[in-house]
C-alpha cells in the first residue's frame, strides 16, 4: 500500500519553457503532498507542501510564482516549473503519507529535469 | 539549529563489517522516526520505521534514544548492495511535518 507515482521521470526542455510534473497517490487519498528538490550530491530540500483544495505552503526562498502547485483532487498534485532556466535543472520528488499517526512518507520515483 | 543532524560520512567499510549511523533531532516533541535508503539518482525508499523499543529487520537494527534525542541504524554483515545514502527522518505528527537529515553515504568495499 501507499504507492506514489510521479510522471514524467525525465524531462529535457529549452530555457523559457514550462514543465508540468504530476504526482499521484495510487492506492490512498492524500490530502497533503510534499514537493522536494535535490541537486546532485546534496540533500533533499522541501520546496512546498501541497494541500488539497487550498493553496500550497512554500518554504522560504521558493518562488511561488515560479513553482506553481495545484492539488485539485485527493490523489493528484502537480508542480509546474514556469519559464524554466538551467539553474532549475534538478531532481524533483513528490511524497505523501497516509493520514495515520506514525505513517512514513512515501516518495514518487522523481523527475529529473534538465533545462538547456 | 537544524531539526535533524546527520554525519554525512562518507563511510567506506569492507564487506562483512558492521557499521552504525546516528542522527540527532532537536525537537523533543518528535513522535515518529524513520530510516530511508537512497540510491544514486533515485528517490528515497523507506528502509524501516524506528520504534521506541528498538526494532530489527534482518541485518538492520534501528534504535531510538528519546532521552538523548537520537536514532541509530546498525547494519551487520555489510553487503556490496548496501552501498547507498541513508537518510533519517523525524515527524512531529502535528501538521504532518517531516524533517530529513542530510544523509550518510555508505560504500561497502569488496
Amino acid at each position: 500500500g501507499a504507492v506514489v507515482s510521479q510522471h514524467p521521470s525525465r524531462v529535457i526542455c529549452k530555457s523559457g519553457t514550462s514543465v508540468k510534473i504530476e504526482c499521484r497517490s495510487l492506492d490512498f487519498q492524500a490530502t497533503t503532498m510534499f514537493w522536494y528538490r535535490q541537486f546532485p550530491k546534496q540533500s533533499l530540500m522541501l520546496m512546498a507542501t501541497s494541500n488539497e483544495g487550498s493553496k500550497a505552503t512554500y518554504e522560504q526562498g521558493v518562488e511561488k510564482d515560479k513553482f506553481l502547485i495545484n492539488h485539485a483532487s485527493l490523489t493528484l498534485s502537480t508542480l509546474t516549473v514556469t519559464s524554466a532556466h538551467p539553474e532549475d535543472s534538478s531532481f524533483y520528488i513528490c511524497s505523501a503519507s497516509l493520514h495515520i499517526r506514525n505513517s512514513p512518507l512515501h516518495f514518487g520515483n522523481g523527475t529529473r529535469l534538465t533545462v538547456t | 539549529r537544524k531539526e535533524v543532524e546527520q554525519d554525512p560520512g562518507p563511510f567506506n567499510v569492507p564487506e562483512g563489517a558492521t557499521v552504525a549511523f546516528n542522527c540527532t533531532y532537536s525537537n523533543s516533541a518528535s513522535q515518529s522516526f524513520f530510516w530511508y535508503r537512497q540510491d544514486c539518482r533515485k528517490e528515497p525508499k523507506l528502509l524501516m520505521s524506528v520504534y521506541s523499543s528498538g526494532n530489527e529487520d534482518g541485518r538492520f537494527t534501528a534504535q531510538l534514544n528519546r532521552a538523548s534525542q537520537y536514532i541509530s541504524l546498525l547494519i551487520r554483515d555489510s553487503k556490496l548492495s548496501d552501498s547507498a545514502t541513508y537518510l533519517c527522518a523525524v515527524n512531529l505528527n502535528t501538521g504532518n511535518q517531516f524533517y530529513f537529515g542530510t544523509g550518510t553515504s555508505l560504500t561497502v568495499i569488496p
